[in-house]
């Protein structure tokens, strides 16, 4: 099994430019996440799935969208990308119908100039 | 709002030494907390969680303490190895949603030889 796996690795975009980034998983779980990780600050939850064809807001979601395509994948998109959505993004997921053991992928790092 | 605050930022210990970090959180009514280990480059991995309705859990060399009273958590590893060397992320379930956790800023440790 690959786990969790996020594309791209990095990106450097400039202002006002748009990319999605996507996470699969092969571990048939029910709910994933959208997390960004920013220097001191912890992980922050910026959208969640709990199960195929359902989204939820987490913590920061301005300036974000996302899909939960079918059950493996899930993916988030900025339509109009700002130098303060520099981050690293993780996606993870987790077999249970909540936030406990959740698997992560190698995320991805996003910079915008 | 909902907290997590994480001491310390970064924490050195000889090897064989054992190393605590410990976590305060806000919301009485959290009831689950887990750590996850996250290595240079790679996404978070959960190494140890506990539930409320539980005071203390092991798993080999690692152990996480939980004081319901103070709202706050600990975790213990004995016997430390260089492999040990990562940042440490606490985490802690809020009430209202049963998805998002409030993370911690993160402890790095560092095994010295």
């Amino acid at each position: 099994n690959a786990g969790v796996t996020q594309t791209p690795k990095f990106q450097v975009l400039k202002t006002g430019q748009s990319m999605t980034l996507q996470c699969a998983q092969d571990m048939n779980h029910n709910s994933m996440y959208w997390y960004r990780q920013d220097p001191g600050m912890g992980l922050r939850l910026i959208y969640y799935s709990a199960s195929e064809g359902t989204t939820d807001k987490g913590e920061v979601p301005n300036g974000y969208n996302v899909s939960r395509l079918n059950k493996r994948e899930f993916s988030l998109r900025l339509e109009s990308a700002a130098p303060s959505q520099t981050s690293v993004y993780f996606c993870a997921s987790s077999p249970s119908s909540a936030a406990y053991e959740q698997y992560f992928g190698p995320g991805t790092r996003l910079t915008v100039t | 709002g909902e907290n997590v605050e994480q001491h310390p930022s970064t924490l050195s210990v000889q090897e064989g030494d054992s190393a605590v970090i410990k976590c305060t959180y806000s919301d009485s009514a959290s009831n689950y907390f887990p750590w996850y280990k996250q290595e240079l480059g790679k996404g978070p991995q959960l190494i140890i969680d506990i539930r409320s309705n539980v005071g203390e859990k092991k798993d080999q060399r690692i152990a996480v303490t939980l004081n319901k009273t103070a709202k706050h958590f600990s975790l213990h590893i004995t016997e430390t190895q260089p492999e040990d060397s990562a940042v440490y992320f606490c985490a802690a379930l809020r009430r209202d949603s049963n998805y998002q956790l409030i993370w911690g800023a993160g402890t790095k440790l560092i095994i010295k030889p």
